[in-house]
C-alpha cells in the first residue's frame, strides 16, 4: 500500500510567520503534488515535482515556495502566511502520470 | 474557466439503489480520468480510473463510464451503501503534457453524495 504521510494534522500560525508542511511517501515515487481544498472550489494545484530538486508551478503558486530536496520528501513553504492561506493542504505521489495518492491533509489556520 | 465540472453540489440516495455521480469536461486533451472519494478531514483516496481508449471500466461495486464525444463521465456505484457517503472528485489529466514529467490532476469541484438508510 502506498503511504503519504503529512507532518501535521492541524495547524495555528500568526499572519507573517513563515510555515513549513511536511510530506513523506514510502513508495519511491517520482511525482509528488501540493494542493489546497477549498470548500465549494475543490482541490488546486499549488506545485508538483517531478524529481528531487525539479519543481513546477501548479495554477495557484503565488506566496507559496516549495523544496525537494531528497526523492521521499516533499515541502511546502509560506515565506509569510496570510489569512486568505488558511486552507487544507493535501499532498500526494504517483509514479507515472496519472493516479495519485494522497496523504491525510493538513489543516491549517492563520490567525 | 473549469475545466472540469461537477454540476451536482449533492446527491441524495435510499441505501441499496444505484448512485450516479457525473462529471463533464472542456479539455478535449484530457486522455485519463480519474474519481477520488474524500470523507472530512482526510485525503482522497483513488476510487477508480478509465483511459480514454475505453468507454468503461468496472470494479466491483463502482463503473466508470466515458462519452469521450459527449466529454461526459460518469461513476455508478450499485448498490449504493451508508459507507458510500462521502464527497466525490472527478479528476483528468492530459497525459504527456509535461513533456515526460509529471503534471497535476485537474479537479471538478465535488459531489456531496448522501446514502439514506
Amino acid at each position: 500500500d502506498v503511504k503519504v504521510t503529512q507532518s501535521s494534522r492541524y495547524l495555528v500560525k500568526r499572519t507573517g510567520e513563515k510555515v513549513f508542511l511536511e510530506c513523506v511517501q514510502d513508495m519511491d515515487h517520482e511525482n509528488m503534488f501540493w494542493y489546497r481544498q477549498d470548500p465549494g472550489l475543490g482541490l488546486r494545484l499549488i506545485y508538483f515535482s517531478y524529481d528531487v530538486k525539479m519543481k513546477e508551478k501548479g495554477d495557484i503558486p503565488e506566496g507559496y515556495s516549495v523544496s525537494r530536496e531528497k526523492k521521499e520528501r516533499f515541502s511546502l513553504i509560506l515565506e509569510s502566511a496570510s489569512t486568505n492561506q488558511t486552507s487544507m493542504y493535501l499532498c500526494a505521489s504517483s509514479l507515472f502520470e496519472g493516479t495519485q495518492y494522497f496523504g491525510p491533509g493538513t489543516r491549517l489556520l492563520v490567525l | 474557466d473549469q475545466q472540469v465540472k461537477q454540476n451536482s453540489p449533492s446527491l441524495s440516495v435510499q441505501e441499496g439503489r444505484i448512485s450516479i455521480l457525473n462529471c463533464d469536461y472542456t479539455n478535449s486533451m484530457f486522455d485519463y480520468f480519474l474519481w477520488y472519494k474524500k470523507y472530512p478531514a482526510e485525503g482522497p483516496t483513488f476510487l477508480i480510473s478509465i483511459s480514454s481508449i475505453k468507454d468503461k471500466n468496472e470494479d466491483g461495486r463502482f463503473t466508470v463510464f466515458l462519452n469521450k464525444s459527449a466529454k461526459h463521465l460518469s461513476l455508478h456505484i450499485v448498490p449504493s451503501q451508508p459507507g458510500d457517503s462521502a464527497v466525490y472528485f472527478c479528476a483528468a489529466i492530459q497525459r504527456g503534457y509535461s513533456g515526460g514529467g509529471a503534471d497535476g490532476l485537474t479537479f471538478g469541484k465535488g459531489t456531496h453524495l448522501i446514502i439514506q438508510p
